[in-house]
């Protein structure tokens, strides 16, 4: 049972260039979302998606792309790399939307780093 | 919107000693829930416990239990008999039941550091 797996571990880009983060999930999960993870500011969603074909912005959305053309996938897109992007990125999913008794289970995290 | 604020940005503590981390958090709404996740340097993230906020009960999980003051908006983590592998950053989490998703608005984190 692989869970929420993330690809790359560690990504580092020049300036303007673009890349797409991996994100697969072997659970069944309805929900899942994006998160970056910053010094001294915790963990902020980016973007999250409730189904297939369903995506919303988190609060950090600016400069990145989703979308979830399948249940188990949910890759993020950086169109234009900028250093401000530099970051850690954890994948999370949990099985029902609502639920509070579905917890959310993460990834292991895609280090990136903007030059 | 809702905010939580970790003001501890390390700790450390005695192995077997106890260690309380704080956590206050900012709503306007009655019903939530709220976490405490780990992260030990692997970087996985490892939910460690959860409150309804409609439970006046002291959620407890092995040797971490939490202290929820509702009306002080204060959720705060006890951790007994710390032990080696606890040493992590800890993060409060704070997740509103009017949203219609699993969304987590997150603290800064605490670092705790587990002294042999």
């Amino acid at each position: 049972n692989a869970g929420v797996t993330q690809t790359p571990k560690f990504q580092v880009l020049k300036t303007g260039q673009s890349m797409t983060l991996q994100c697969a999930q072997d659970m069944n999960h309805e929900y899942m979302s994006w998160y970056r993870q910053d010094p001294g500011m915790g963990l902020r969603l980016i973007h999250y998606s409730v189904g297939a074909g369903i995506t919303d912005q988190g609060e950090v959305p600016n400069g990145y792309n989703v979308s979830r053309s399948t249940t188990e996938d949910f890759p993020l897109r950086l169109l234009s790399a900028a250093p401000s992007q530099t970051s850690v990125y954890f994948c999370a999913s949990s099985y029902g939307v609502k639920s509070a008794n579905s917890p959310l289970h993460f990834g292991n995290g895609t280090r990136l780093t903007v030059t | 919107a809702q905010t939580v604020t970790q003001s501890q940005p390390e700790m450390s503590v005695q192995e077997a000693e106890t260690v309380t981390l704080s956590c206050t958090y900012d709503t306007s709404e009655s019903d939530y829930y709220l976490f405490w996740y780990k992260q030990p340097p692997s970087r996985q993230m490892i939910l460690v416990i959860r409150q309804e906020a409609y439970k006046q009960q002291n959620a407890t999980e092995n040797r971490f239990s939490v202290n929820f003051q509702k009306a002080a908006k204060s959720f705060s983590l006890k951790i007994s008999d710390s032990q080696l592998g606890d040493a992590a950053m800890y993060f409060c989490a704070y997740r509103s039941l009017m949203w219609g998703a699993q969304k987590l608005v997150f603290g800064q984190g605490t670092r705790l550091t587990i002294n042999p």
